[in-house]
């Protein structure tokens, strides 16, 4: 049973383009929201994250908006650059019960050049 | 270097043949995990630990043990490795909470079981 699910599994995007990665979830005790990025033979590392009382966080040409009401949260990727070609996480936890984070199936990003 | 460190990168084994993966982080972190990556289904938590000599099974435990002795290893044992165990198998570590700094991975290791 995936408690957070991700779409698309693989995008493609031309560089300059903006790149948009979705994840819904279904418990409502999760109260941190965190994106990761995973570059081809390396584990995944921390991108930037998000906590439910807010709608929006912006950092340099990523930006995670959260939709409490929906269950919702998304990833943009403004003017994306073949270096950001990756695979992306996004992932949640109910910090009050522990740090085990519950992760969605992936997406694939391919920026061409 | 500070971080996770995982060995061995790559293992092949027989159905049937047992291996233990080597965890160990130098950061001083409460807790560490082991997640196995496969296509399609991101990363699946087996086992955890919140301390020295303290483990709980995650979300995929069967066919999995694990040991953590001393605060900076954490040991996953296959003790009969099956095909299905065919996977990337990452170790992660962090502070009591997920939040600021997130988790440490390490680099994985590559298992496959034939």
């Amino acid at each position: 049973q995936q408690q957070v699910k991700q779409s698309p599994q693989s995008l493609i995007v031309q560089k300059g383009g903006i790149s948009i990665i979705n994840c819904a979830y279904e418990n409502t005790a999760f109260d941190y929201f965190p994106w990761y990025q995973q570059f081809p033979g390396k584990g995944p590392a921390l991108l930037i994250a998000i906590r439910p009382d807010v709608s929006e966080k912006k950092e340099g040409r990523f930006t995670i908006s959260f939709n409490k009401s929906a269950k919702q949260f998304s990833l943009h990727i403004m003017d994306s650059q073949p270096g950001d070609s990756a695979t992306y996480f996004c992932a949640a936890v109910q910090e009050t019960s522990g740090s085990r984070l519950t992760f969605g199936e992936g997406t694939q990003l391919t920026v061409n050049p | 270097n500070a971080g996770v460190t995982q060995t061995p990168k790559f293992r092949v084994l027989k159905t049937g043949q047992s291996m233990t993966l080597l965890c160990a982080q130098d950061m001083n972190h409460e807790y560490m995990y082991w997640y196995r990556q496969d296509p399609g289904m991101g990363l699946r938590l087996i086992h955890y630990s919140v301390g020295e000599g303290t483990t709980a099974k995650g979300e995929v435990p069967d066919g999995y043990n694990v040991s953590r002795l001393k605060k900076q290893n954490f040991l996953l044992g296959l003790e009969s490795a099956a095909p299905s165990q065919t996977s990337v198998y990452f170790c992660a570590s962090s502070y009591r909470t997920a939040s600021p700094y997130g988790y440490t991975f390490g680099s994985g290791t590559r298992l496959t079981v034939v």
